[in-house]
This record gives C-alpha cells, sequence and structure tokens, in this order.
C-alpha cells in the first residue's frame, strides 16, 4: 500500500541550531502535504499545508519564519526548525492524501538541549 | 468538518470485541467519517472510513447510524496490539485533507 517515510526518527540537536525533517511519498504522487506537531498525552495539532511548487499555507499561532517548509518535488516536503529552542522539542508528523485517506509519516522526536 | 466527541478511555479484555463510539450530531452529507489510531510515539495509522453505509474491511467494522450523527468501530478480537490511540473524524470529500484531530479514545486491550 501507499507509504509515507518520513526521516529521522528522532534527533537531538543544541539550542540554537537548524534541524531538517523530510517526508516522502514514496509510492504516490503528492502535491498536497501535512505537517503536525504533538506533545506528550495530547492530540495532534496541525501545523501547515504544505503545497508543491507554492508556498506553504501556515495555522494561526504556527510562526512560518521558525517552521520553514518547502515541497520542491511531487514526492518530498522539508520541514526545518530554525534556531531551535527546547520549547520547540516535540514529536512531528508529516501526512500526505493518497487513494481517499491520509498516510503518516512514522514520526520524529525532536530534542532541543 | 463536523466536531467529533468521543470518550476519553476504554478498556477491553484481549480476545473480546470492542466497541468505541463517536458522536458527530453535526456532520453534513458529504463528509465521511474517519477512524484513525495512533499506537504510542508512531504516526497515525488509517483503520477504515464510511460515508452512509456499513463498512467492513481486515482490521475493523464500521456502523453509522441511519441519520448518520454517530458511528461505533468494532474491533471484533482486540488484541494487546491493539492498545492505542483511535480518533474519529469527520471529513469532507470535497476537502483538500487537512485533518484535524480531536483528543481521541484511549483503548487499553487488558489480558
Amino acid at each position: 500500500g501507499a507509504v509515507v517515510s518520513q526521516h529521522p526518527s528522532w534527533v537531538i540537536c543544541k539550542s540554537g541550531t537548524s534541524v531538517k525533517i523530510e517526508c516522502r511519498s514514496l509510492d504516490f504522487q503528492a502535491t498536497t502535504m501535512f505537517w503536525y506537531r504533538q506533545f506528550p498525552k495530547q492530540s495532534l495539532m496541525l501545523m501547515a499545508t504544505s503545497n508543491e511548487g507554492s508556498k506553504a499555507t501556515y495555522e494561526q499561532g504556527v510562526e512560518k519564519d521558525k517552521f520553514l517548509i518547502n515541497h520542491a518535488s511531487l514526492t518530498l516536503s522539508t520541514l526545518t526548525v530554525t534556531s531551535a529552542h527546547p520549547e520547540d522539542s516535540s514529536f512531528y508528523i508529516c501526512s500526505a492524501i493518497g487513494r481517499q485517506r491520509a498516510f503518516f509519516g512514522q514520526g520524529t522526536r525532536l530534542t532541543v538541549v | 468538518d463536523a466536531k467529533t466527541t468521543q470518550p476519553p478511555s476504554m478498556d477491553c479484555a484481549e480476545g473480546r470485541a470492542a466497541n468505541l463510539p463517536c458522536n458527530h450530531s453535526t456532520i453534513s452529507g458529504n463528509e465521511y467519517v474517519y477512524w484513525y489510531r495512533q499506537i504510542h510515539s508512531q504516526g497515525p495509522q488509517y483503520i477504515i472510513h464510511g460515508l452512509k453505509n456499513n463498512e467492513t474491511n481486515e482490521m475493523a467494522s464500521l456502523i453509522i447510524t441511519e441519520d448518520r450523527k454517530s458511528s461505533t468501530l468494532i474491533l471484533p478480537h482486540a488484541t494487546l496490539r491493539d492498545t492505542a490511540v483511535y480518533y474519529c473524524i469527520a471529513h469532507g470529500s470535497s476537502n483538500t485533507g487537512k485533518l484535524i484531530f480531536g483528543q481521541g479514545t484511549t483503548l487499553q486491550v487488558k489480558p
């Protein structure tokens, strides 16, 4: 079946550095992908919609300059957390739509120290 | 997307059927009922979806009431690996695919 692959699964970085997370649709093309963030014991919160070949659409309260999204091809979207701080530590998840359903990546556990 | 309401938690004995309810009283005619689940520290997994008819696949059955205001996800023989958070989402077919997650139901399957 359709698969969405996310990389890396986990990452630890120092405060002030930037981290890039990749999301790939492996056997279908995705003109639109979605990025979510999930804090412990909470539900998924939609951050932004990634649009192939155009700018991402961010949800209210999400800083577009902090969470840079690039969707340069039909199978790859990237989320870069810039100048990361400990409060950015979270579980980041991407998704893409195929065959009338959403397929999700495995998630990326980001820890900022 | 219409708002959905689910109980925060449920227990089920291993081997028994798990029946997870969802209320979506404001669902509109073009919105499907989707169920996903999230096992700890993983991305959500699609389970099943339906519009008005009951649906069954290899994972579960979905029963939607005639007025479409509520539905029940049935896991016929729950196993310990079914322990997860289950999310019910009402989602329009014309939507771009942006899913809004509620708090879901934490299902604990016990031996």
